[in-house]
């Protein structure tokens, strides 16, 4: 029964350069939520997605940050035009298809230094 | 806007004395309250959690107490142990379009002494 997978578990990009995060939920499970932890900081909420569609994104910077997850495969968090703050760990939970009541599993996180 | 927080950046307790994190929230549609657990470059673990329509919810060694009027709940771990040593966060949790939304607080760094 595999957990959250995320990865890469680090990336390291040049100011400018897009960076790619995937998320591949838990088995059965149809949400997705995309957190991100600045050092120091608690977890900020992102974007919550279903299959094909986003919900809340209202935790999502207005430029250069979108979500997905597609039909089929894994969920993705696309950064364009990275800057130094995007620096972050970025963490992607799961949970199924009733969230009452039931926990959100999280990955381990991918941890993002922009250079 | 911190509609969740904990105040104590970090808490330092002796092995087999009792921990107590604390947690405050402003929102009062909040109806599901949650502890996280998190070590180093882990994500975060699922520990505990309470319904708003409860105020204490037990399991083994963890306890969270909920006083709705204070808009207050506590974790209480007894007796505590070396491996609980980690960040512990609490988070509220909002009902949207059938899942949780969760707004979580800054982290207690909870660190066990020998």
């Amino acid at each position: 029964n595999a957990g959250v997978m995320q990865n890469p578990r680090h990336l390291v990009r040049r100011r400018g350069q897009e960076a790619r995060l995937r998320c591949s939920p838990m088995k059965g499970h149809s949400h997705v939520y995309w957190y991100r932890q600045l050092p120091e900081e608690g977890l900020k909420f992102m974007v919550y997605l279903q299959k094909e569609n986003i919900i809340d994104e209202s935790g999502m910077p207005k430029e250069r940050f979108s979500a997905e997850f597609p039909k089929e495969g894994p969920s993705i968090l696309r950064i364009q035009q990275v800057v130094r703050g995007d620096s972050a760990a970025y963490f992607c939970a799961s949970s199924p298809q009733q969230g009452r009541d039931t926990e959100a599993f999280f990955g381990q996180g991918t941890r993002l230094t922009v250079v | 806007d911190q509609q969740v927080k904990q105040n104590s950046p970090s808490l330092s307790v002796q092995e087999g004395r009792i921990s107590i994190l604390n947690c405050d929230y402003t929102n009062s549609m909040f109806d599901y309250f949650l502890w996280y657990k998190k070590y180093p470059a882990e994500g975060p673990t699922f520990l505990i959690s309470i319904s708003s329509i409860k105020d204490k919810n037990e399991d083994g060694r963890f306890t969270v107490f909920l006083n709705k009027s204070a808009k207050h709940l506590s974790l209480h771990i007894v007796p505590s142990q070396p491996g609980d040593s980690a960040v512990y966060f609490c988070a509220a949790s909002l009902l949207l379009q059938g899942a949780q939304k969760l707004v979580f607080g800054q982290g207690t760094r909870l660190t066990i002494n020998p």
